[in-house]
């Protein structure tokens, strides 16, 4: 069984720009979360989507955006991207969400110069 | 706040040796689970306890929950050298929200 699979694995953008990561899940798995990982933050929880709605979200600014396809591919977008969005982003996806384990992705290195 | 917090921050021991990481949360939860992650790597499932569950083992892995302490721990017996990771606790905060991590404990394992 495939895991889960995230795209780019790593991304240097300038300040200002846009960037869209990209989540392939588990085959079978509806739910799909997304994590952005700092140092100094540790792992923060971005947002869940679960059949294509997005379910929860954390304290993040609306630059941080998601989706979630009819196949339960995720994608998750920052616009005006800043100094301190550089981080290591980390997607899970589970069968069902908060109650079933979650498999993680190897994460898009995102560098904001 | 973290709702999970583990204990120690930092952990060094020899191979073969025993190593114990500690969670501690704050509010009920429904279950907990242990991660592992090599340095700038995604995270690997260890284990997933429920609050009905106290003790589950998978290989060297044990993890026991004690939800009247709101409090797990993770023994990983006769250490190896491939053991040396962070190690994450994650609960379910709230009924229908997402998992919350804790700041970790990072494992070294000397050969």
């Amino acid at each position: 069984k495939a895991g889960v699979t995230q795209t780019p694995r790593y991304l240097i953008k300038t300040r200002g720009q846009q960037v869209t990561l990209s989540c392939s899940p588990i085959s079978g798995h509806r739910s799909v979360s997304w994590y952005q990982q700092t140092p100094g933050q540790g792992l923060q929880f971005l947002f869940e989507y679960f059949s294509e709605t997005q379910r929860n979200k954390g304290n993040f600014p609306g630059r941080f955006s998601g989706r979630q396809f009819s196949n339960s591919r995720s994608e998750m977008n920052v616009s005006t991207l800043e100094l301190g969005d550089s981080a290591l982003y980390l997607c899970a996806s589970s069968l069902q969400g908060w109650n079933t384990e979650a498999f993680f992705g190897q994460g898009t290195r995102l560098t904001v110069v | 706040s973290q709702q999970g917090e583990e204990d120690p921050q930092a952990l060094s021991i020899q191979e073969g040796e025993n190593a114990t990481m500690n969670c501690s949360y704050k509010t009920s939860i429904n279950n907990l689970q242990w991660y592992r992650q090599n340095s700038g790597r995604g995270l690997v499932h260890l284990i997933l306890i429920r609050s009905n569950e106290r003790e589950k083992h998978s290989g060297r892995l044990r993890v026991t929950l004690d939800t009247s302490k709101k409090s797990s721990s993770l023994l990983i017996t006769a250490s190896r050298a491939a053991d040396t990771a962070s190690y994450f606790c994650a609960t379910d905060a709230h009924y229908g929200q997402n998992f919350v991590f804790g700041p970790g404990t990072r494992l070294s394992v000397l050969p």
